[in-house]
């Protein structure tokens, strides 16, 4: 299948500081990526959708001005997570569509202490 | 909006037969889908179902029906590596079809 690679797997950062997490197809190009996120035990829950060359599409109860898409190339999606907070520690994972199957990249557990 | 529901949690015997039933109810239906995630790791692709019907591949097979909003994942000849949680996820029918998941289904394999 296709892959999707995510970056990095894992970071620690202070509150009030910006952690960007980057999402690449590497085999495929994907003008449509989604962004999740996932609380123990919990289930992924939809954060964004990033569209290449426009505005993402966020969900309801999302904060566009704490994350920040941008999509600016088919194969490359960029996260970023502004003034983190520990509640915002959390498993982000990107998923970029490929034909019928959408493939998730690892995941980046964030913590912020 | 999306409504999927998902038993929280089933064990099962190694070298079993089990499923795991999924059902939906959403504006727009464009597939479901079907995941496997261990603690700590990404979803792993399963299955993808957008017609009605049975689709096998190898121990694992999902079914769909579209006019009862329901799919189940059946496993078969159950391995311990099975354990994890299964995810039913639909994909919506706008110009960006983003998938929406359940909570998914913890399943534990017992010797």
């Amino acid at each position: 299948g296709a892959v999707v690679s995510q970056h990095p797997s894992w970071v620690i950062c202070k509150s009030g500081t910006s952690v960007k997490i980057e999402c690449r197809s590497l085999d495929f190009q994907a003008t449509t990526m989604f962004w999740y996120r996932q609380f123990p035990k919990q289930s992924l829950m939809l954060m964004a959708t990033s569209n290449e060359g426009s505005k993402a599409t966020y969900e309801q109860g999302v904060e566009k001005d704490k994350f920040l898409i941008n999509h600016a190339s088919l194969t490359l999606s960029t996260l970023t997570v502004t003034s983190a907070h520990p509640e915002d520690s959390s498993f982000y994972i990107c998923s970029a569509k490929e034909n019928t199957e959408a493939f998730f990249g690892q995941g980046t557990r964030l913590t912020v202490v | 909006g999306q409504n999927i529901d998902q038993p929280t949690e089933m064990t099962a015997t190694e070298g079993a037969i089990v499923q795991i039933n999924c059902t939906y109810q959403t504006s727009g239906f464009n597939g479901l889908f079907w995941y496997q995630q261990h603690a700590g790791e990404a979803p792993t692709f399963l299955s993808y179902n957008v017609l009605d019907g049975l689709e096998e591949k190898g121990r694992f097979s999902s079914f769909l029906s579209r006019s009862k909003g329901y799919s189940y994942l059946l496993l078969k000849e159950l391995q311990m590596k099975d354990s994890a949680s299964y995810l039913c996820a639909v994909r919506d029918h706008s110009s960006a079809s983003k998938i929406i998941f359940g909570s998914g289904t913890r399943l534990s394999i017992r010797p």
